[in-house]
């Protein structure tokens, strides 16, 4: 089956710093990209919709300026955690969908992101 | 408010017993509802889905799930559970009517099922 990386798996970042999270496709075309967020013992949250060439689609109340989403090819997307602080510590995951995949999304195994 | 629940946090089954793990979704147009299952340090993987038609949906690994629209409920279940289906699932729907972009999902918060040998 189709295989989304995600990298890095763990991040430990002191507050004040970016992160950026990297999602790819590996063996298909992802046109649309989706990001998400969970914290412990909750479901998880989308944050924003991407697709390759436009700018995300947000959801309401993530700031788009603190999650900067890029989607510049069809094989990755990033998340940039600017400015991070603790609560924004969290599991972020990212899923992608392409063109010929018709209703399933693959997921990336995910990023614990800590921030001291 | 579209969500889904998963009322149960931890489903523990003895290995050949039939296990269920309940989903409930609220109402709100025809949602494509799907099953999805997260191992330890691997991305959610895609189990299987219901869009229309028969009720009862059969997915990967012998699991089935069975839509009840009168009860808002897509359990998933399978006959003869397997250590090795020990794992998080999780239940989605899609954020409105069927059609709704695609991947813009409501998940449950997950039932850590652990199958005992």
């Amino acid at each position: 089956g189709a295989v989304v990386s995600q990298h890095p798996s763990r991040v430990i970042c002191k507050s004040g710093t970016s992160v950026k999270i990297e999602c790819r496709s590996l063996d298909f075309q992802a046109t649309t990209m989706f990001w998400y967020r969970q914290f412990p013992k909750q479901s998880l949250m989308l944050m924003a919709t991407s697709n390759e060439g436009s700018k995300a689609t947000y959801e309401q109340g993530v700031e788009k300026d603190k999650f900067l989403i890029n989607h510049a090819s069809l094989t990755l997307s990033t998340l940039t955690v600017t400015s991070a602080h603790p609560e924004d510590s969290s599991f972020y995951i990212c899923s992608a969908r392409g063109r010929s995949l018709n209703e399933k999304l693959f997921f990336g195994s995910g990023t614990q992101l800590s921030v001291l | 408010a579209q969500s889904v629940a998963q009322p149960e946090d931890q489903v523990n089954v003895a290995e050949g017993n039939p296990l269920t793990v309940k989903c409930t979704y609220s109402v709100s147009g025809n949602p494509y509802l799907f099953w999805y299952v997260q191992y330890p340090n691997r991305g959610l993987q895609f189990l299987l889905k219901y869009i229309t038609g028969d009720n009862l949906v059969k997915g990967s690994y012998g699991f089935e799930a069975e839509f009840n629209k009168s009860q808002t409920s897509f359990h998933l279940k399978k006959p003869s559970a397997l250590v090795s289906d020990s794992a998080l699932y999780f239940c989605a729907r899609t954020r409105a009517d069927r059609g709704s972009t695609l991947g813009r999902l409501y998940f449950g918060r997950g039932t850590q099922l652990t199958v005992w040998p």
